[in-house]
């Protein structure tokens, strides 16, 4: 079967460094999104990795690599706005996104 | 903001109204999607329309069906639910059917249902 693992939680301090990390077993490979979702708001596209090696974006990055069906995403100076979901998908071979159940992440003062 | 809105944006129905939830997107888009989210599970896909023709459905009951007017407008009638069936229904778009690096998809706010 297809299978995105991610971790349910996790905790950081303001001004720090998370990495939230993605594993996935799918049927093919067409790239890998991270969105990001506010408690009660849409989920907003943070990111898009289809080759190895890490995309960086201001404070954010992504990083894949096929090889280990693995990719993270690094969050920089962390701020309190940064408490969110964090919801990783694969497209497999047919385009058809698999989902991860996400990562919730507090930040603290 | 978006460009794709959902209404209405909390639904309380019993288990034997028929209610409807409402999906409108402004982006210009050829595919609309109905999803499933529930607390700490992965989004669930339940129906793709593309240029206004049902491509996927992936295998929801029957006591939930889908109307794609027209490109960008999207409906789910909801009768007869059960009590889980309560979770956030999520409306999406993408340019194209095809979930490439081109196609982006672009989430609603979200109806947040409750059956009781």
């Amino acid at each position: 079967g297809q299978n995105i693992d991610q971790p349910t939680e996790m905790t950081a301090t303001e001004g720090a460094i998370v990495q939230i990390n993605c594993t996935y077993q799918t049927s093919g490979f067409n790239g890998l999104f991270w969105y990001q979702q506010h408690a009660g708001e849409a989920p907003t596209f943070l990111s898009y990795n289809v080759l190895d090696g890490l995309e960086e974006k201001g404070r954010f990055s992504s990083f894949l690599s096929r090889s280990k069906g693995y990719s993270y995403l690094l969050l920089k100076e962390l701020q309190m706005k940064d408490s969110a979901s964090y919801l990783c998908a694969v497209s497999d071979s047919n385009y058809q996104l698999i989902w991860g159940a996400g990562t919730k992440l507090i930040i603290k003062p | 903001e978006t460009g794709v809105t959902q209404t209405p944006r909390h639904l309380v129905m019993g288990m034997t109204n028929k209610k409807s939830l409402k999906c409108e997107q402004h982006l210009g888009h050829n595919a609309m999607y109905w999803y499933k989210q529930s607390a700490k599970k992965p989004l669930e896909l339940m129906f793709v329309y593309s240029l206004e023709e049902r491509v996927e459905n992936n295998s929801v009951p029957s006591r939930f069906s889908p109307e794609c007017p027209n490109s960008s407008h999207l409906f789910l009638h909801l009768h007869t639910l059960q009590p889980e069936d309560s979770a956030l229904y999520l409306c999406a778009s993408s340019q194209d059917r095809a979930e490439s690096s081109g196609n982006t998809i672009y989430f609603g706010e979200g109806s947040w249902l409750t059956v009781v």
